[in-house]
């Protein structure tokens, strides 16, 4: 089955690139999701990337995809403290089949 | 404004005493999902519901109920609830047009089952 797996902490200060990673398993995955979870609220869907894609850029963010090692980085450059969150990764089979979570990386930005 | 609402918020109740939560968009989405977040498991999902009058089971469907009458609603029914189904539960909605199958979420119903 699909299995997406993430690091659960990352710790950066102020200023500095934050670079989340996550590797999924399911080479059949098209579309791969960042979701933003912050605290007490629900998820925000922050950017998506298709599976024919190799980088998508959206101002501070930029998603990496490698096809080939089925890994799929997020890049937040400038990180501010508001971009403490729980960053979550997720992979669907096709435009409106479940998507299928990591467990999610905590962020935490220090001034 | 398009979104997804959940009542209640916040919910303390006792083992066995059946309850309801309830989801609503306003965007005539035709996928509805629920999915409950426990610490150290991420979003596992329960139900969805591609479109009216059609659900299936997800990763973690015992103990729920679910039933999709009309388009906007999606209600989370737990029979005889148990501590185990102490959780955060999120509802989510996306089209089944288009691409990149963008879920809307609720802001969730904390669960706290006695």
């Amino acid at each position: 089955g699909e299995d997406v797996e993430q690091s659960l902490f990352l710790s950066v200060r102020e200023g500095d690139s934050s670079v989340i990673n996550c590797t999924y398993t399911d080479s059949s995955s098209t579309y791969l999701y960042w979701y933003k979870q912050e605290p007490g609220a629900g998820l925000q869907l922050l950017t998506y990337i298709f599976s024919n894609m190799d980088m998508k850029q959206d101002q501070r963010l930029t998603v990496l995809l490698n096809k080939k090692d089925k890994h799929l980085s997020l890049r937040i450059a400038d990180t501010q403290t508001g971009d403490s969150a729980i960053y979550f990764c997720a992979e669907s089979l096709s435009g409106y089949s479940t998507l299928t979570f990591g467990k999610g990386t905590m962020l935490l930005v220090s001034p | 404004e398009a979104q997804v609402t959940q009542n209640p918020r916040y919910l303390i109740t006792v083992t066995g005493k059946k309850l309801t939560v309830t989801c609503s968009q306003n965007m005539n989405h035709e996928y509805m999902s629920w999915y409950r977040q426990d610490p150290g498991l991420g979003l596992r999902q329960i139900y969805y519901s591609m479109n009216v009058e059609v659900t299936d089971k997800g990763d973690v469907p015992e103990g729920y109920k679910v039933s999709r009458k009309e388009k906007r609603n999606f209600p989370l029914i737990l029979e005889s609830p148990s501590p185990n189904q102490t959780s955060l539960y999120f509802c989510a909605s996306s089209t089944n047009r288009g691409s990149g199958n963008t879920q809307y979420f609720g802001p969730g119903t904390r669960l706290t089952v006695l």
